[in-house]
């Protein structure tokens, strides 16, 4: 069966980096998108972007542009997203998720765990 | 960027009892919508996608209608495991954006 597992909680000071990772199993990992996807407490889902794992081709929306960078290994069937210069309004559980199409971008059938970022001096 | 809107915020409901909820879009999306919904604690579920497409295992009271700008998720008879939060999402144009999420709690 299709799983997303993703490492664990991190606390991180402000101005450093966090990088998560997304290992994949169950089905082909180069057929799918992986997109990155936040939720600050309490609050709403928020889109971060996307990764073709067959390309390394990358979409990230503008408001982390700069910021934000993904990769994969495609030997290991894993995603990674790391955000850099981390402020407070960055703690959040990331999440990854598999887009459940193999052509353009769509829905998000299958998300992992969730991890813990904690932004704080 | 698409921003959308859900009406209402709150939804309380009883068990049994039918669930309509919206989201509009400050423009055309076309069918590219789904809807999820998020439990305490846990990752979102797709729920809808294509607008009106119920995905794998998901319940046939659990139905999604519109195109363009309005969307409605209707939950036909609430079961207990339904009360939660649930998000509307567009991926009609290359930047993906979500609802604020309307949350069904217990009347």
């Amino acid at each position: 069966q299709v799983q997303l597992v993703q490492s664990g909680a991190e606390v991180k000071k402000p101005g450093a980096s966090v990088k998560v990772s997304c290992k994949s199993s169950g089905y082909t990992f180069t057929g799918h998108y992986i997109h990155w996807v936040r939720q600050a407490p309490g609050q709403g889902l928020e889109w971060m972007g996307w990764i073709h794992p067959y390309s390394g081709d990358t979409k990230y929306t503008q408001k982390f542009q700069g910021r934000v960078t993904m990769t994969r290994d495609t030997s290991t069937g894993t995603a990674y997203m790391e955000l850099s210069r981390l402020r407070s309004d960055d703690t959040a559980v990331y999440f990854c998720a598999r887009d459940g199409t193999t052509s353009t971008p769509g829905e998000f059938d299958y998300w992992g765990q969730g991890t813990l970022v904690t932004v704080s001096s | 960027e698409i921003v959308l809107t859900q009406s209402p915020g709150t939804l309380s409901l009883s068990p049994g009892e039918r669930a309509t909820l919206s989201c509009r879009a400050s423009q055309s999306v076309s069918s590219y919508f789904a809807w999820y919904q998020q439990k305490p604690g846990q990752a979102p579920r797709l729920l809808i996608h294509a607008a009106s497409t119920r995905a794998t295992g998901v319940p046939d009271r659990f139905s999604g209608s519109g195109s363009g700008t309005d969307f409605t998720l209707t939950i036909s008879r609430l079961e207990p495991e339904d009360f939660a939060v649930y998000y509307c999402q567009q991926y009609g144009s290359s930047s993906f954006t979500f609802g604020p999420g309307t949350k069904v709690d217990i009347k």
